[in-house]
């Protein structure tokens, strides 16, 4: 069965720094990979997905990430955080139940990151 | 922008009650998901419709939830008997699937409904 973990329940940056969160998932086939945010009270955006071709993504906000087979990870990054940005960040991976690109999402249990002014 | 609407958004009830809870995907959206949220399990999946007809629902407790799609604008998940372990945000989410295009579309979530069981 997939699965994927975030090993960071919270992280703190402060304003204008860089950031990474960290996914690794477990699938036994080329996995789909999103991330998505969640702002309080709100419910999940999608930020970026992978689904083939070029393992660097690029999503709104700013944010990008890389999907690295050989680790089992998809890691999230900002160069330069926004108070903004401080949310619940989810990484899920994606398992087809149809063809054409349909999938069901299993999510991680997010990343709560804190920005400091 | 379109969105996928929940209602109601907060609901407190006492243990025992019928709860319904109601998602409107978005227009043209064939796909919807049903979510749980606690701080315990995380985002759970409970069911999952294509077409109005449901795909899966083994993620809900059989004896106690059913979730239905009387038309293809509303999507319902109901509790009766409430209890207290029922207390979590549930999301709804909506998609457009089986389109044949690979990687064009994501899933929109709903608000979701904050559900209290006392």
């Amino acid at each position: 069965a997939q699965s994927v973990t975030q090993p960071d329940i919270h992280i703190t940056v402060s304003e204008g720094a860089s950031l990474e969160l960290r996914c690794n998932y477990s699938y036994g086939a080329t996995p789909y990979l999103f991330w998505y945010v969640q702002s309080p009270g709100q419910g999940l955006q999608l930020l970026l997905k992978y689904f083939s071709g070029d393992t660097l993504v690029q999503g709104i906000k700013g944010f990008e990430a890389e999907f690295k087979r050989s680790q089992s990870s998809f890691n999230l990054r900002k160069p330069s955080v926004h108070w903004s940005d401080a949310a619940e960040y989810f990484c899920a991976v994606g398992v087809p139940f149809t063809s054409g690109g349909s999938y069901i999402p299993t999510f991680g249990r997010g990343t709560s990151l804190i920005v400091h002014p | 922008d379109a969105r996928v609407t929940q209602t109601p958004r907060h609901k407190v009830t006492e243990m025992g009650q019928e709860v319904t809870m109601r998602c409107q995907p978005i227009l043209g959206h064939n796909t919807v998901f049903w979510y749980r949220q606690t701080m315990m399990q995380g985002l759970e999946l409970l069911a999952y419709f294509r077409n109005r007809a449901p795909l899966d629902d083994s993620g809900m407790p059989k004896d106690r939830f059913s979730a239905e799609m009387p038309d293809a604008t509303l999507a319902t998940l109901k509790i009766q008997p409430s209890e207290p372990r029922d207390s979590a945000v549930y999301f709804c989410a909506s998609g457009l699937t089986g389109t044949g295009r690979m990687g064009n579309y994501g899933y929109t979530f709903g608000s979701g409904t904050r559900l209290t069981v006392v």
